[in-house]
């Protein structure tokens, strides 16, 4: 494998069902994000972690839960998801310098998630 | 106002043609900008990087920034079917824990054989 994966592909789930999206990256990098995209609307930052801690929570709701066991792996776990929550939710990875630098992100193919 | 203006489109043009996609930004604070080209069902892969004002070409493309106008522009020269595509701009400031990019909605692209 190479550059950044992300599993599952697709996804339909119930709002009361609970399921997780997983990410890795093959790049070597250090900083990991979450990102929602939505038709018509810019890429949403939702989520940051740098060397393994998060550093950025953009105001997203609890319903949604990021972990981060290492550098190159990311999760986003699901719970009681709204219809609106529908989108393509993308994974991205970079190197960050230790002070905070960092502008070129990889992204992953993304999980098309459909809430019923 | 959002940070990061960009014209959705679509734009269709004729194979050969020479494309010309732009953005505008708000914030004068951002130095790095970025161009991505997605297809669909696919996730965005980063096509050119660009840091300050000035030009940067790579094959076919051409990164251009106007930091002056808050203007960024990616030309596509001999476009090709191959090219159709949503293009999306992205910026960032310099400093801090700012590894936070700022996309423009994408413009779809369809070049036609």
């Amino acid at each position: 494998e190479t550059g950044v994966t992300q599993t599952p592909r697709h996804l339909v789930m119930g709002m009361t069902n609970k399921k997780s999206l997983k990410c890795e990256q093959h790049l070597g990098h250090n900083a990991m994000y979450w990102y929602k995209q939505s038709a018509k609307k810019p890429l949403e930052l939702m989520f940051v972690y740098n060397f393994k801690e998060q550093t950025e929570n953009n105001s997203v709701p609890s319903r949604f839960s990021p972990e981060c066991p290492n550098s190159s792996h990311l999760f986003l776990h699901l719970h009681t998801l709204q219809p609106e929550d529908s989108a393509l939710y993308l994974c991205a990875s970079s190197q960050v310098g230790r002070d905070g630098s960092s502008y070129e992100q990889y992204f992953g193919p993304g999980t098309r998630l459909t809430v019923t | 106002q959002k940070e990061v203006e960009q014209d959705p489109g679509p734009l269709s043009v004729p194979e050969g043609a020479i494309v010309s996609l732009n953005c505008t930004y708000s914030n004068s604070a951002f130095q790095y900008f970025m161009w991505y080209r997605q297809y669909s069902r696919k996730g965005p892969e980063l096509l050119m990087y660009t840091y300050s004002s000035g030009n940067k070409e790579d094959g076919r493309f051409t990164a251009q920034v106007d930091k002056s106008s808050k203007y960024i522009s990616l030309f596509i020269r001999d476009s090709q079917p191959s090219d159709s595509a949503t293009y999306l701009c992205a910026m960032s400031a310099r400093g801090g824990a700012t590894n936070k990019l700022i996309f423009g909605t994408g413009t779809l692209l369809a070049v036609q054989p």
